[in-house]
């Protein structure tokens, strides 16, 4: 069964400070791996995916994502801050044959402050 | 033009009624999908529709039935409502029922069950 972790609800920086959002998975078989971000009363949109090429992934707005089977972890990074970032993201696992049925994390609630 | 919609937006109402939740997509997309967001913003697939066929089902209530009269319509009827039914339903849709797929998600329909 396929399971994700994310470390930290809320996660608090200064504006032009590096982000960094933590994500576990566990999961049976090479997984494809997701960041999702969500703005306030609004959907979830793509941030960036994992599907098996490279492990470095780069996503919008400047944010970046890197897997690490030895640790199972996707961590999302972006090098400054804006405040325009300040949302709720998402890690989601799904798992090849699995009817694409996404798991995601508990999220994190990611505030920019001036 | 609106990728995925759904109507209505919110929806109040009181504990025992029955409603409904609409969702149309226009991408061309094969599978469609229901997640649920709680209050904590946890969420968790309910059900998804390949081509208008059943692929999941995740131990949703009885009360809850999907219907998919075509590929870019998936629609979510509650019987019964209950207080724990008030949450954000989201639909979404993918390309096909692949794990690499990315999903595109509607803006949520908020249910408040009084």
């Amino acid at each position: 069964a396929q399971s994700v972790t994310q470390l930290g609800s809320h996660v608090s920086v200064s504006e032009g400070a590096l982000v960094l959002l933590r994500c576990n998975y566990s999961s049976s078989v090479p997984p494809y791996l997701f960041w999702y971000v969500q703005y306030p009363n609004q959907g979830l949109q793509l941030l960036l995916k994992y599907t098996s090429a490279a492990t470095l992934v780069k996503g919008i707005n400047g944010f970046e994502a890197e897997f690490k089977k030895s640790e199972t972890s996707f961590h999302l990074t972006k090098p400054s801050a804006h405040m325009s970032d300040a949302a709720e993201y998402f890690c989601a696992v799904s798992e090849p044959g699995g009817g694409n049925k996404l798991t995601f994390g508990t999220g994190t609630q990611l505030k920019v402050e001036l | 033009d609106t990728a995925v919609s759904q109507t209505p937006k919110y929806l109040v109402t009181q504990m025992g009624n029955d409603k409904s939740i609409k969702c149309e997509q226009n991408l061309g997309h094969d599978t469609m999908y229901w997640y649920k967001q709680d209050s904590k913003k946890f969420l968790k697939i309910m059900f998804s529709y390949n081509n208008k066929e059943l692929i999941i089902n995740e131990t949703v209530p009885n009360r809850f039935s999907p219907k998919s009269p075509d590929k870019a319509h998936l629609n979510l009827h509650i019987n019964s409502l209950e207080l724990g039914d008030s949450a954000v339903y989201f639909c979404a849709s993918s390309q096909d029922i692949s794990g690499a797929n990315v999903l595109t998600f509607g803006a949520g329909s908020r249910l408040t069950v009084l």
